[in-house]
């Protein structure tokens, strides 16, 4: 069965960081563009951070782009995203995404993971 | 950005009904749009890509048209399981982009 499993969410503090990572499984890692996407209360759902299979291509959406970073492993078929300068406006729940095999849609989704910026 | 526009933002409808939402892009996509359903406290799952190509497992109710800046989901013969949030986004350029949702709920 394929699944993305994220982990790392929680409560931190503005100008705080916190890293997420998902775990792949069941499905050839290697092959696919991963994907973060998140959903807010302010914005919906927004796709944040994109890497290439082999890490060699980022792509950020503009409001995040200084202060998130995402990168993969594929020896553990893994992909992270690290968020640094934290504001209230990054709360949401922070979806791990598989992009389709072929055009830029979203054929798997993690469960998601809840990330609240609040002091 | 290429902006997003769904409309009705909510709908009532019946079991057995047929639902029509639609989604603007714009400017010009091509056939570059994707469908998601998504329940509450759930991710989204993906039902149509290419505007009209149904993903594996979706039941065939469901069904896209459309091409350039209009686009169509439909569900015929709406069934229970079918009460949900449904979101269009754009894959024609980046940053890929959603639409607000249409939620469809229990007349």
């Amino acid at each position: 069965e394929e699944q993305l499993v994220e982990s790392g969410g929680g409560l931190v503090q503005p100008g705080g960081s916190l890293r997420l990572s998902c775990e792949a499984s069941g499905f050839t890692f290697t092959i696919y563009w991963m994907t973060w996407v998140r959903q807010t209360p302010e914005k919906g759902l927004e796709w944040v951070a994109n890497i290439k299979q082999d890490g060699s291509e980022k792509i950020y959406v503009d409001s995040v782009k200084g202060r998130f970073t995402i990168s993969r492993d594929n020896a553990r078929n893994s992909v992270d995203l690290q968020m640094d300068s934290l504001r209230a406006e990054d709360t949401g729940v922070y979806y791990c995404a598989r992009r389709g095999a072929t055009g830029n849609w979203v054929g798997r989704w993690g469960q998601g993971t809840l990330v609240t910026v609040s002091s | 950005d290429i902006q997003m526009t769904q409309s009705p933002s909510s709908v009532s409808a019946s079991v057995g009904d047929r639902v029509t939402i639609t989604c603007r892009a714009s400017q010009g996509i091509t056939n570059r749009v994707a469908w998601y359903q998504q329940k509450p406290g759930r991710a989204p799952k993906l039902l149509i890509y290419g505007a009209s190509s149904l993903q594996g497992g979706v039941p065939s109710r469901f069904s896209g048209r459309g091409s350039g800046t209009d686009f169509t989901l439909t569900i015929s013969n709406l069934q229970p399981e079918d009460f949900a949030t449904y979101f269009c986004q754009q894959a024609n350029s980046l940053p890929f982009t959603f639409g607000p949702g249409t939620k469809v709920d229990i007349k």
